[in-house]
């Protein structure tokens, strides 16, 4: 089976900027998930969707960040606007179950 | 404060040597898993050892686990320059769903 797809792979915008992440998660995963590592610091949760509602964005950091979740199928997180301090890696993750992710490769977002 | 907190942050060995990395943990979990960042890249699930075991081996990867002491340790055996990346240990706290990552320990192999 396809693995979880992210795209971009990298992504150079401008501070102030809009840039949008999607992720493919492996078909037939309710969950999805979304984490980040900024600033070569540690991994931390973003939020959780069970299929297409959001069951817990509590490790949003602010209103400049939007995900979505289409019909229970792909997801998108925007940044509208992007600042210095939100690059990073953007990594998604599916899973069938509560546990037992796979993650996607990462978007690596950069914001000069 | 963190659930996982890996040690040492930094690690410079020779290629050839072992490596050895800990993670603690705060609470009860269903498992551990270590993954590996390369730099700036995906991440990659290396090893999950399930709370009910003590030591799990793949390949040149060793991990053990003492939930007693709330640790794990990650061996890397006969490191490669290969190995040079960044490691994490993700637990799962006992009835939740959230990964919970440790801070990383950045792992250098110099050839």
């Amino acid at each position: 089976e396809a693995g979880v797809t992210q795209f971009p792979s990298h992504s150079v915008i401008e501070k102030g900027q809009t840039v949008t992440l999607r992720c493919d998660p492996i078909s037939g995963h309710d969950n999805l998930y979304w984490y980040r590592r900024v600033m070569g610091k540690e991994i931390k949760f973003l939020l959780h969707f069970v299929k297409e509602s959001k069951q817990d964005e509590s490790g949003m950091p602010n209103n400049r960040f939007l995900a979505e979740r289409t019909g229970g199928t792909y997801s998108t997180l925007k940044v509208q606007p992007a600042e210095l301090e939100d690059s990073g890696v953007y990594f998604c993750a599916s899973s069938q179950v509560d546990y037992g992710y796979t993650f996607g490769s990462g978007t690596r977002l950069t914001v000069v | 404060s963190q659930q996982g907190e890996e040690d040492p942050q930094a690690l410079s060995i020779q290629e050839g040597e072992n490596a050895t990395m800990n993670c603690s943990y705060k609470t009860s979990i269903n498992n551990l898993q270590w993954y590996r960042q390369n730099s700036g890249r995906g991440l990659v699930h290396l090893i999950l050892i399930r709370s009910n075991e003590r030591e799990k081996h793949s390949g040149r990867l060793r991990v053990t686990l003492d939930t007693s002491k709330k640790s794990s340790s990650l061996l890397i055996t006969a490191s490669r320059a290969a190995d040079t990346a960044s490691y994490f240990c993700a637990t799962v706290p006992t009835g939740t769903y959230k990964y919970i990552f440790g801070t990383g320990t950045r792992l250098k192999v110099l050839a």
